[in-house]
Order: C-alpha cells, then structure tokens, then sequence
C-alpha cells in the first residue's frame, strides 16, 4: 500500500463545478503539499500547510491532523484548471523528501 | 527573477551511454532535490542537498546514478550505463533555506534510452 494516497484517480467536470480531490496518508507527517502538473509537464506547488485551512483564489486546501486527510477543493472550474493534481507530504521520519501521491487527471470542459 | 532551470530539455541515449542532466536552482535556494517521474508513473524522490551539508542519497535507484552540486548551486545527475528503464523526466526543484519551505520545480529534463 502507498504511503499517499490519492482519489479519485481520474476526475472530469463541466465548468462551473465544484471539485474536490482527497489525499490520504499513512505515516506521521511534518507537511503536505498540493501540486499542479500541466500537460506540458510544468509542476507548481499549489499549497503547503501542516494544519487547518489555506485559500488562494479559488482553490482551497484543507488538512485533518488526526484522520491523516486532505482535500483540495476547486470552486468555479474553469477549463484551464485541467491538469494533474498531485498530493506529497514531508514524513516525520525523513523531513528531506517528499513522497508523493499518484496525482489526480482532472479535466474540466466547458 | 528566473526561476529553476534545467538542461538538455530533452536526451535521446543508446542504452549503455552515460547521461549527464544539470540543473540551475534559484539563486540564494539552499536545498536542491531531484526527482524521476516515469511514463504513467507517479513523482519519486531521487536525491536531496542541503547547503554543505552530506547529501540525502536514499532516493537513489542504484549505484549507476550520483549527483553533485558544486560551490552549492549548480547540480549535475549523472547516470552511468544506461538503461531502458531509466527512461523517465527528471526534475530537479529548489527552496529556500528554511525548513519545509515552498519547492520550486525546474522544467524537468525527458530522457530517452533506446
């Protein structure tokens, strides 16, 4: 079993819609991070939070210390929010690197 | 300011060429890491450095790949002797020297053995 978990794996939308990701991890963590892959290949972070809430536009990301949980949350989707979502988190036992989920196709159409 | 930058965009290899792969972090970024990402793959960690300190090589798939970073900015992955399942995209990303802080990710470099 993984130690990040992503669902759904693939995710399709009609613009407009309110979107969500999840991100389930099974070891103790310092941070995750939330990270956007275009089809060109280009990974921006997205969001770093070790606890409660963060928003940016109209993204937001939440975290569950104690259920080991995230959620990505996309309002309003628009078509060139289509890329590919990945969920990494910084463990406990090794802060050096990320361990990554395998990251969720989202395709919004218009 | 410019951001991570790597090259060769793109490496075309005969199976058992050596393959050198450079990135450029944002300057003033102390930690440095690289990462392969596979065809139909999720991101895996490679290798990690941090200012002069020993580097975290526990990513590192098997003694044909090392990497360097010299005077702390500019590194090099090298891949001896390689092979098909080396095929992937390489991406090296920095941060800041702070703990945890933001990575920035380079373009990432597609490698090809045939």
């Amino acid at each position: 079993k993984n130690e990040v978990e992503q669902s759904p794996q693939n995710l399709t939308a009609q613009e407009g819609e309110f979107i969500t990701i999840n991100c389930s991890y099974s070891v103790g963590i310092s941070a995750l991070h939330w990270l956007q892959q275009h089809p060109g290949g280009g990974i921006v972070s997205l969001f770093m939070l070790s606890s409660g809430k963060k928003k940016h536009g109209r993204l937001i990301a939440t975290i569950n210390i104690q259920e080991k949980h995230s959620s990505l949350h996309i309002t309003a989707s628009h078509p060139r929010d289509s890329a590919v979502y990945i969920c990494a988190v910084s463990a406990s036992y090794n802060t050096d690197k990320l361990i990554f989920g395998t990251g969720t196709r989202l395709q919004v159409f218009p | 300011g410019a951001g991570v930058s790597q090259s060769p965009s793109n490496k075309v290899t005969e199976k058992g060429k050596d393959v050198e792969l450079r990135c450029d972090p944002i300057s003033g970024h102390t930690a440095l890491y690289w990462y392969r990402q596979s065809l139909g793959q999720g991101l895996e960690f490679l290798i990690y450095f941090q200012g002069n300190s020993a580097p975290d090589k526990s990513g590192l798939p098997s003694d044909r790949f090392s990497a360097e970073r010299t005077g702390g900015s500019v590194s090099t992955l090298t891949i001896q002797r390689t092979q098909q399942e080396d095929s992937a995209v390489y991406l090296c990303a920095s941060s800041s020297p702070r703990l945890q802080e933001t990575q920035y990710f380079g373009p990432g470099t597609r490698l090809l053995v045939l």
